[in-house]
């Protein structure tokens, strides 16, 4: 079992730039999720996937934001022209189907400058 | 709008003492909660979860409950240790669906 795998853990860009994060679930597991996480608060919702269908997006994804997960394993989202305001922990979880036991891959750190 | 809250942000206790971490929800229709360890730099951990249709589920030094006419739920660490330090957020989940998180409790415990 080798868990959550997220790439890059830390990325630093300039305002502007277009960023992109990867992550690998567990094998088995078909629900992936993104979450954002600011400093002082809990994780927030952005978007869930079952097997390669988005299932639901949050209010919180701007269009400037784009997930993928082609081909049901792993996940890519994508931030374009990004604002200093994306500067945030990018968590990636992931389960089984009925379970609602997430397991949290380490996060991407996302410093825009 | 917060569904799920944690209005202690921080808690100090003594190692060897309890602590009791709360959480208020406000959806009824959450059915599932769960509460996650979580250290800096790295992702949450799964730590105890309970169904609605129980109001108390254990494992080990750690126990939920569960009160939902109050919506409110619990962690319990008996006893605590220094280990155990670390931000604690409780979760929510409707019908397996995605969760809701609280805002985090800051748990620090002295030696």
């Amino acid at each position: 079992d080798t868990g959550v795998s997220q790439d890059p853990r830390h990325k630093i860009t300039k305002r502007g730039q277009n960023v992109t994060f990867r992550c690998d679930p567990i094998s088995e597991h078909n629900r992936l999720y993104w979450y954002r996480q600011t400093l002082g608060q809990g994780p927030e919702f952005l978007t869930y996937f079952q097997n390669e269908a988005q299932l639901e997006k949050s209010r919180l994804l701007s269009d400037r934001f784009s997930a993928e997960r082609p081909k049901g394993s792993f996940s890519t989202l994508e931030i374009q022209r990004t604002e200093q305001g994306d500067s945030a922990m990018y968590l990636c979880a992931s389960s089984l189907l009925g379970l609602a036991k997430l397991f949290f891959g380490s996060g991407t750190q996302l410093s825009v400058l | 709008d917060q569904q799920v809250k944690q209005n202690s942000p921080s808690l100090s206790v003594q190692e060897g003492r309890i602590s009791i971490l709360n959480c208020d929800y406000t959806n009824s229709m959450f059915d599932y909660f769960l509460w996650y360890k979580k250290y800096p730099a790295e992702g949450p951990t799964f730590l105890i979860s309970i169904s609605s249709i129980k109001d108390k589920n254990e494992d080990g030094r750690f126990t939920v409950f569960l009160n939902k006419s109050a919506k409110h739920l619990s962690l319990h660490i008996v006893p605590s240790q220094p280990g155990d330090s670390a931000v604690y957020f409780c979760a929510a989940s409707a019908s397996y669906g995605k969760l809701t998180f609280g805002q985090g409790t800051i748990l620090t415990v002295h030696p």
